[in-house]
């Protein structure tokens, strides 16, 4: 079955250490999206891609980094520098150019300590 | 810029009742729009979608949403709630038709009691 694939569904980190958050697709879509959900804010986006080695900063970038070298991968790190780490992470997928729905991963639980 | 409002952070309904969860939208040209169900602790799961067309929009799980460009609105329905529909209901907007991005309201708590 196509889908996308995020793992670990729970991580735990102390403070000051970098944790990178994985997700995997493999719908062939094009772009690729990460996602921050705290309660009462709803989703806010981090990152996204919409081709190899190329990326744009979201609307909450600060204290994240990605990479895209392969298409079907597009991990996510929360450094030491993101002051408020402990969150909800959704990645997420569609293809581009034309007008179409994301398709999003089970998420990701990070609980910094 | 573009924003999505939902105005009912938690909604109680018995079940069996109908449902209508509210969703405004700003957006300057014609935009489409989405309803998203997350039950906890998992990812989003598309209910329905709205790009152009017919404006009453039917989706999965027997929901349906209406778009009402006057009251830059899309509002999700159903006509009798069961105990399993209780999640958090995302609204969005499309934030760009070349990359896709989406812009989520807050999210609607629904809660089904007997």
């Amino acid at each position: 079955d196509g889908g996308i694939t995020q793992s670990p569904k729970y991580l735990f980190r102390k403070e000051g250490q970098n944790v990178t958050l994985s997700c995997e697709q493999n719908l062939n879509h094009d772009a690729m999206y990460w996602y921050r959900q705290d309660p009462g804010q709803g989703l806010r986006l981090i990152y996204y891609s919409q081709i190899v080695n190329d990326f744009q900063k979201g609307d909450i970038a600060e204290g994240y980094s990605v990479s895209r070298e392969k298409k079907e991968s597009f991990p996510l790190t929360v450094t030491s520098a993101q002051k408020n780490p402990t969150a909800f992470y959704l990645c997420a997928s569609s293809i581009i150019g034309v007008r179409t729905e994301a398709f999003f991963g089970q998420g990701t639980r990070l609980t910094v300590v | 810029a573009q924003s999505v409002t939902q105005p009912d952070i938690h909604i109680t309904v018995s079940e069996g009742a109908s449902l209508e969860l509210r969703c405004n939208y700003s957006y300057g040209a014609t935009p489409y729009l989405f309803w998203y169900v997350q039950s906890p602790g998992q990812g989003l799961q598309l209910l329905l979608k709205y790009f152009s067309g017919d404006t009453l929009v039917q989706g999965i799980k027997g929901f349906e949403a209406e778009f009402k460009r006057s009251q830059s609105s899309f509002n999700l329905r159903k006509p009798s709630v069961h105990w399993s529909d209780a999640a958090e209901y995302f609204c969005a907007v499309g934030a760009d038709g070349a990359t896709n991005k989406l812009i989520f309201g807050t999210g609607t708590l629904l809660a089904v009691q007997p």
